[in-house]
């Protein structure tokens, strides 16, 4: 199988920064895409990143390394409203399909 | 914002019941893909279109699940027995093609009673 991971949980605290990790081992890459996710809600588009380095967005940044199969997106200035879920997502040169982590529950505390 | 719409977003069923759900995608898109989320956060994937045609489908799309995407009708993902094992949040997306971003819409939870 396609084998895309995340640590399940992450704290931080508010106006400081979380790196969320992903590691993927998969027959294949097209790129890395990156969402965000409440508790009963779809994944919200953040970022799509395929080649290596760093992609700053402001709030959010991504980092990617193909040649060891691992991403981290970097949220800075964390407000408390940034506690969610965030998924990595790979995806194979088939067709577009995207092989999800199970996501890293982010808490921001005060 | 995506403006993926799925309906219904709640959807409660006996098991052996028939469980149908719609998806309009972005307006343009004619890329389409259905997954399942499980109570675990899991994601799979189930099948995908391109137009009206089937690019990709997993085995069990195959058997109890069908769908479709007919030209100027929503996109349609059914259920023809429903299982316990079912209950989970379907998530329909779009892209404009196979090689862009993917955009979600919100979900139609199925319970299966």
């Amino acid at each position: 199988g396609q084998g895309v991971e995340q640590p399940d949980n992450l704290m931080s605290v508010e106006g400081t920064f979380a790196r969320v990790n992903c590691t993927y081992s998969t027959s294949g890459f097209n790129g890395l895409s990156w969402y965000q996710q409440r508790e009963g809600h779809a994944p919200v588009f953040l970022s799509y990143v395929v080649l290596d380095g760093l992609k700053d967005s402001g709030h959010f940044s991504t980092f990617l390394s193909r040649s060891n199969g691992y991403s981290y997106l970097l949220l800075t200035e964390l407000q408390i409203k940034d506690s969610a879920s965030y998924l990595c997502a790979v995806k194979l040169p088939n067709y577009n399909v995207l092989y999800f982590g199970s996501g890293t529950k982010l808490t921001v505390e005060p | 914002n995506s403006k993926v719409i799925q309906t219904p977003r709640y959807l409660v069923k006996g098991q052996g019941q028939k469980a149908k759900m719609r998806c309009i995608p972005e307006k343009g898109h004619p890329v389409v893909f259905w997954y399942q989320q499980n109570k675990n956060n899991e994601f799979k994937f189930l099948i995908n279109f391109q137009n009206q045609e089937v690019l990709q489908q997993i085995d069990m799309t195959e058997k109890r699940f069908s769908a479709e995407c007919p030209s100027n009708s929503p996109c349609s993902l059914e259920i023809q027995s429903s299982e316990a094992g079912d209950s989970a949040l379907y998530l329909c997306a779009s892209s404009w093609d196979i090689n862009t971003e993917v955009f979600f819409g919100k979900g139609t939870r199925l319970t299966v009673v």
